[in-house]
Formats: C-alpha cells, sequence, structure tokens
C-alpha cells in the first residue's frame, strides 16, 4: 500500500495562484476518478475540499478546483490568501483490496 | 449536521492496548463506513482501518495483526483497539466518515466528509 506522492512544500503570494499536484500509478489515480483533497490547518483535523477529482463540497470557495491527467492529480488554489495556509494531503481510491490511500502531504505557505 | 465525538486514554505505556471509541451524532450510521486515521507528530495521515453498520472490516496491512475496530449500532459508536503499542504509535487517532458505494459487491472509496476532532495518543515508559 504505497502512499501517493506529492511535493513537501509549495509557496505562493496573495493573489498567485498555486498547483499542488499527487502521483499515483495506473492501479490508483490514473484508473479511478476518486481522487479527494483535505486541507489541514496546524492542531486541526481535515477538512474536505475537492472530492471525486474536481467536486467540491457545500462551503469550500471556489477558488479550489481539482483535476487529472493520467497517473497525476492536481489542487490549485486561484487568488491565494493567507487562511489558504496549511498542509494537504490528496487520497485516492486504489482497489477493493487497498482501500484509503494517502499522499504525504504538501505544506503550503502564503508569503 | 452530522458531528463525530471522539475519546479514550491519552497516555499509554509500551505493551498496552490502546482504546478508542467515536460517536456519531445528528445523522445515520448505516449506509457509510467508518474509519480510523492516525498521524504521528510532524508527519502525514495514515488509514489505520474501518467497518460498517453491518460490522465488516478493513485493515492496513501493515497494522491489521494489531488492530481491532468493532461497532455498536445500538449507540452509534464504533471503537478502536491497537495492541501491543510502542512509542511508534505516538499519534493523534482521528474517527471519520467514508463514503463508499458498493457495486456488484466491490466497495469503490469516494471520500471521508466527517471528521472527529482527533485524540492525541503518547505511548511511553
Amino acid at each position: 500500500q504505497s502512499a501517493l506522492t506529492q511535493p513537501a512544500s509549495v509557496s505562493g503570494s496573495p493573489g498567485q495562484s498555486i498547483t499542488i499536484s499527487c502521483t499515483g500509478t495506473s492501479s490508483d489515480v490514473g484508473s479511478y476518478n476518486l481522487v479527494s483533497w483535505y486541507q489541514q490547518h496546524p492542531g486541526k483535523a481535515p477538512k474536505l475540499m475537492i472530492y471525486e477529482v474536481s467536486k467540491r463540497p457545500s462551503g469550500v470557495s471556489n477558488r479550489f478546483s481539482g483535476s487529472k491527467s493520467g497517473n497525476t492529480a492536481s489542487l490549485t488554489i486561484s487568488g491565494l490568501q493567507a487562511e489558504d495556509e496549511a498542509d494537504y494531503y490528496c487520497c485516492s481510491y486504489a482497489g477493493s483490496s487497498t482501500s484509503w490511500v494517502f499522499g504525504g502531504g504538501t505544506k503550503l505557505t502564503v508569503l | 449536521q452530522v458531528q463525530l465525538q471522539q475519546w479514550g486514554a491519552g497516555l499509554l505505556k509500551p505493551s498496552e492496548t490502546l482504546s478508542l471509541t467515536c460517536a456519531v451524532y445528528g445523522g445515520s450510521f448505516s449506509g457509510y463506513y467508518w474509519s480510523w486515521i492516525r498521524q504521528p507528530p510532524g508527519k502525514g495521515l495514515e488509514w489505520i482501518g474501518e467497518i460498517n453498520h453491518s460490522g465488516s472490516t478493513n485493515y492496513n496491512p501493515s497494522l491489521k495483526s494489531r488492530v481491532t475496530i468493532s461497532v455498536d449500532t445500538s449507540k452509534n459508536q464504533f471503537s478502536l483497539k491497537l495492541s501491543s503499542v510502542t512509542a511508534a504509535d505516538t499519534a493523534v487517532y482521528y474517527c471519520a466518515r467514508g463514503i463508499v458505494v458498493v457495486v456488484a459487491a466491490t466497495p469503490y472509496y469516494y471520500y471521508m466528509d466527517v471528521w472527529g476532532k482527533g485524540t492525541t495518543v503518547t505511548v511511553s515508559s
């Protein structure tokens, strides 16, 4: 059960856009449109931001968007705000014998 | 609005058994998969295992030999037991609701939409 690969850190200035990648394999990200993204502020529980690759739960800003190409999913945050500074985790379905697989997490710093 | 409230012992000695419980309030217990996830200090999320309302379980292979997840549908609660803990089990433990769709007996894992606040568990002699 290998973790998905994310960059350790990304940064951007307020108002800019950033993209966080999540690389898996043809057995997980590449095979299913079941990628989700979670935001986690320090000391808080993860919060669902994107599900089924590109869908946003009610209440999540439309500045957050998701996409997928091949074995790599991406989370894009546009119009960066200070409150977006957090850790972000991707998660993918990887087949019935594997259940949930998370990425290693990416720390977003808003400069 | 569904809420998950979790509790359990926060300080354990090596070789003891970790025991946590998560209660579901404000929503249905059936029709979902209920997971435990942990996060060691400064590290990422690790899925531990899950159970559905029928009591069917799945565990992370790396922890399977030490993990037991059970359910009490009469109380809308599910519990985690992790035996023979070591310092490596020190982490924040979360419970979460998973959206899983079963098609032709195959479960497809969509996302986790509701999370508990987390319980810090420290293993130290």
